[in-house]
């Protein structure tokens, strides 16, 4: 099984300000398999980064994804009042599909 | 555009058999994979399981022995059942279609396991 580590466990930020997520596997993920997902109180997780680096559809430019093998980064460029919210890590392309345990984006 | 939809009781009582269906409107069941999946009161995501196009299913080996997830391609349905269950189940319960990653989600249904 493949652990996820996400840092920090949460990230105090202003609006305006830009927000640097980590995620660290135990082991390197198959096939750039690797997403984030966003999760807003008593709402399901949104798809935000696929594949690393590709946004579905509809997110918005000042979500990026990067990194391989075993390291990955989330950036929010300039933090929106929508953006603070919980982001997971999750890789796909190994059984079981394994999440990180979450960071939490608030206002500062 | 593709959407799920949960549906089942929301109360189980303990060591009885956790039973949810997934409709799927909008889009095929007979392709793609399609998962389960949970999330305990003010915890993280866990992956239960899924079943792919064939049939195929695969479960959190933490879940295997009490897990069975099936498919209806005639009602565009698939279903998970989970036995024996306990408190530790509570939780909100999310049908979810796999593509690119996971890009379609239903809106999850709050199962709570009580006497």
């Amino acid at each position: 099984e493949i652990v996820l580590t996400q840092s920090p466990g949460t990230l105090s930020l202003s609006p305006g300000e830009r927000a640097t997520l980590s995620c660290r596997a135990s082991q390197s993920v198959n096939s750039n398999y690797f997403a984030w997902y966003q999760q807003t109180p008593g709402q399901a997780p949104r798809l935000l980064i696929y594949g690393i680096s590709a946004r579905a559809t509809g997110i918005p430019d000042r979500f990026s994804g990067s990194g391989s093998g075993t390291d990955f980064t989330l950036t929010i460029s300039r933090l929106e009042p929508e953006d603070f919210a919980i982001y997971y890590c999750q890789q796909y392309g190994s059984t079981p599909r394994t999440f990180g345990q979450g960071t939490k984006v608030e206002m500062k | 555009q593709v959407q799920l939809q949960e549906s089942g009781p929301g109360l189980v009582k303990p060591s009885e058999t956790l039973s949810l269906t997934c409709t799927v409107s909008g889009g095929s069941i007979s392709i793609y994979y399609w998962h389960w999946l949970r999330q305990p009161p003010g915890k993280g995501l866990e992956w239960i399981g899924y079943i792919n196009y064939s049939g195929y299913t695969s479960y959190n080996p933490s879940l295997e022995s009490r897990v069975t997830i099936s498919v209806d391609t005639s009602k565009n349905q698939f279903s998970l059942k989970v036995n024996s269950v306990t408190a530790a189940d509570t939780a909100v319960y999310y049908c979810v279609r796999e593509y690119s990653a996971s890009d379609f989600w239903g809106q999850g249904t709050t199962v709570t396991v009580s006497s």
